[in-house]
């Protein structure tokens, strides 16, 4: 069954139209983190909520944003999205701790037409 | 700055024995993960190292030196499905991780 859940496992939008991506869990976690990866490259972390307690990467642009409206679950929103967003973004949870796996999600492609 | 360096790709055979380095400069370290990753998948955790010597599960293993900002992942008996990408990753405070750019294992019949 899985534990952290993506949807959409693909999302088309507009060059500027604004879109919201969703992350949920079913692990309890303390932590749920987005990435962005695009092709051959690494996850780059954009930001995490630990709790309620939302911490932001120092290189993340101002275009993305993030909600944690409870425990379960985290959103993604892409205010004006440009062509070098379209890329893998995947959440992850995790209890916090240093020795502790993440738990990551299938992700969802987004494209920009 | 924090890095993390790891060859682009590898190639074996099946049935064999591959070795994959990754060396780091991180400021803050609390140990050194392996995510696999296959095409279009997820990342999923493989292995977890905080002190010096060799984690064993299965057929992966995964060692680390702390004095030299070393480690490996030694995949053994080598099967087709083991063709993906591999993220060797610092573990900073607070759970965070950093990525390595993934070395990409292709198995060969």
């Amino acid at each position: 069954d899985a534990m952290v859940i993506q949807n959409p496992r693909y999302q088309v939008t507009q060059f500027g139209k604004p879109v919201t991506l969703s992350c949920s869990q079913t692990l309890n976690h303390n932590v749920m983190y987005w990435y962005q990866q695009k092709s051959s490259q690494a996850p780059k972390l954009l930001f995490h909520y630990y709790d309620k307690d939302f911490n932001n990467e120092a290189d993340t642009p101002d275009n993305f944003q993030s909600r944690r409206p409870n425990t379960s679950f985290c959103f993604l929103d892409i205010r004006s999205p440009g062509l070098g967003d379209a890329a893998m973004y995947l959440c992850a949870t995790g209890e916090g701790r240093s020795n502790q796996p993440q738990h990551f999600g299938d992700g969802t492609r987004l494209s920009i037409l | 700055g924090q890095s993390l360096e790891q060859p682009s790709e590898v190639t074996a055979v099946e049935g064999a024995i591959v070795q994959i380095n990754c060396t780091y400069q991180t400021s803050g370290f609390y140990g050194l993960s392996w995510y696999q990753q296959h095409d279009g998948g997820a990342p999923t955790f493989l292995s977890y190292n905080a002190l010096d010597g060799l984690e064993e599960t299965g057929r992966f293993s995964s060692f680390l030196s702390r004095s030299d900002s070393y480690g490996y992942l030694l995949l053994q008996e080598l099967q087709m499905k083991d063709s993906a990408s591999y993220f060797c990753a610092v573990n900073n405070q607070g759970g965070k991780l950093i990525f390595g750019q993934g070395t990409e294992l292709s198995v060969k019949p």
